[in-house]
């Protein structure tokens, strides 16, 4: 199908052990981006990514690692997960200027 | 500085009347793009409408209308004829320099109730 997928959709993880979140999209758009929601905080953004290989910092980057090999895919670790990463994640990618489209979303539990 | 801010936590409207949710902007940019999404309870990010910096006409989709006033910095949702449907949080959105490459800023949001 195409557009945006996630996985997983939902996860439980302990403090201290690594995660990746995955990202795919199929319209082989160009910019990737990552991003947290918290509850008062709307969305804020972690990384993001300009193609293969181009990845920056956003707002919220501390604990968070990423990478880009394919246009396609744009996986999220958090290298050792800390109960204050617990949130909803977004991946999003943008075409042109006029959109930006998101993924279902993971929502992600530290205990 | 906070750059989106929608001042309304929550509204409530009744089936078939209008509602209108504020969304005001904070940027030095002369190009950039507001959006607004809805997210209903299952979570997802669902794209309503754009409204570029420079673009004259106010955007429409639909039952949804962006009311564009530059001088004031306002970006203000109008959905009319509200349907049960509606009922989710809307989030403003503002990207500067209006280039694909730049990332959007939100808001808090706004949770809008519709009852019949």
């Amino acid at each position: 199908d195409a557009g945006i997928t996630q996985s997983p959709r939902y996860k439980i993880t302990e403090t201290g052990r690594q995660v990746t979140l995955m990202c795919h999209q199929t319209w082989s758009h160009s910019y990737m981006f990552w991003y947290r929601q918290d509850l008062g905080h709307g969305l804020r953004l972690i990384y993001y990514s300009a193609a293969a290989d181009i990845t920056d910092k956003g707002e919220v980057p501390d604990g968070y690692v990423v990478s880009r090999s394919k246009t396609e895919n744009f996986p999220l670790t958090l290298e050792s997960a800390t109960r204050s990463q617990t949130s909803v994640y977004f991946c999003a990618s943008t075409g042109s200027p006029y959109e930006q489209y998101f993924g279902p979303g993971t929502r992600l539990t530290v205990t | 500085a906070q750059k989106i801010t929608q001042t309304q936590p929550g509204m409530f409207v009744q089936e078939k009347e209008a509602v209108t949710l504020d969304c005001t902007y904070d940027t030095s940019d002369p190009s950039y793009g507001l959006f607004w999404y809805k997210q209903p309870s299952s979570g997802e990010m669902i794209f309503l409408i754009y409204q570029g910096s420079y673009d004259q006409q106010n955007a429409t989709e639909g039952r949804y209308s962006l009311n564009f006033q530059k001088a004031r910095k306002s970006a203000n949702l109008v959905i009319s004829a509200s349907q049960l449907g509606d009922s989710a949080m809307y989030f403003c959105a503002m990207r500067e320099t209006n280039q694909a490459g730049t990332a959007l800023i939100f808001g808090k949001g706004t949770t809008l109730s519709v009852s019949s």
